[in-house]
């Protein structure tokens, strides 16, 4: 069964910085287009960006909100995601997801699976 | 204006059918795209549902019943997650998305009470 667990979320003062990975199992990672949506508290889904696969040249698309500020990566060797945030407000605030897009047939569709999520709390 | 509107709220008994809407703005074409929904229920992540362009153009979530399905109302310039026999465990935020100007843009999200 698709696995996605991200990690690496916590309390950051605003200004900071924070990293957070997201570990994949049970697929072809390196098929995928792989992205970071994010809620804050009582909120609805804002999406954040994501990086597409290496067919795709590993273009990165960013919402406007974070651009510029954070960044996303993959390390397909071990299936893995990362968002790299720095310059942290406290409107960031929020639970980031970690999500696959789906891929069939050389063909690229929205989300299908997404992880558990992790809490990133920026406060002073 | 928003990109794609929903009605924050939305009540239905058991076993009635719910039609939640996901209206695109103004001046964006319908036809052209795939409408995404997903169930989120409190404390867990959202589950992709199913997606909707056309009746040729579909797809139905893993291990999602049949129960749940999309449609268009072009007269409304909207998207349509129909959910028949309505069951408790249905109550849940339902979100749609879909993919515009380079983005993938979500709708604010309806909160279905079965009641």
């Amino acid at each position: 069964e698709v696995q996605l667990v991200e990690s690496g979320g916590g309390l950051v003062q605003p200004g900071g910085s924070l990293r957070l990975s997201c570990a994949a199992s049970a697929f072809t990672f390196s098929d995928h287009y792989m992205g970071w949506v994010r809620q804050a508290p009582g909120q609805g889904l804002e999406w954040v960006g994501h990086i597409r696969n290496k067919a795709n040249s590993y273009t990165t698309v960013y919402a406007a909100s974070v651009k510029g500020r954070f960044t996303i990566s993959r390390d397909d060797s071990k299936n893995s995601l990362y968002l790299q945030m720095n310059g942290l407000q406290t409107e960031d605030t929020a639970v980031y997801y970690c999500a696959r897009e789906d891929t069939r047939s050389g063909n690229y569709y929205g989300v299908d699976y997404w992880g558990q999520g992790t809490l990133v709390t920026v406060s002073s | 204006q928003a990109v794609l509107t929903q009605p924050s709220s939305l009540s239905a008994s058991p076993g009635a059918s719910a039609s939640l809407t996901c209206t695109l703005r103004s001046g964006i074409n319908l036809d052209t795209y795939r409408i995404y929904w997903y169930q989120q229920k409190p404390g867990s992540p959202p589950q992709y549902l199913l997606r909707y362009k056309s009746d040729s153009d579909k797809h139905q979530g893993s291990g999602v019943p049949s129960r749940f399905s999309g449609s268009k109302d072009a007269s409304a310039n909207a998207g349509i997650l129909l959910i028949s026999g309505l069951q408790s465990e249905d109550e849940a935020d339902y979100y749609c998305m879909i993919w515009h100007s380079s983005s993938w843009v979500f709708g604010g999200g309806t909160k279905l009470t079965v009641l």
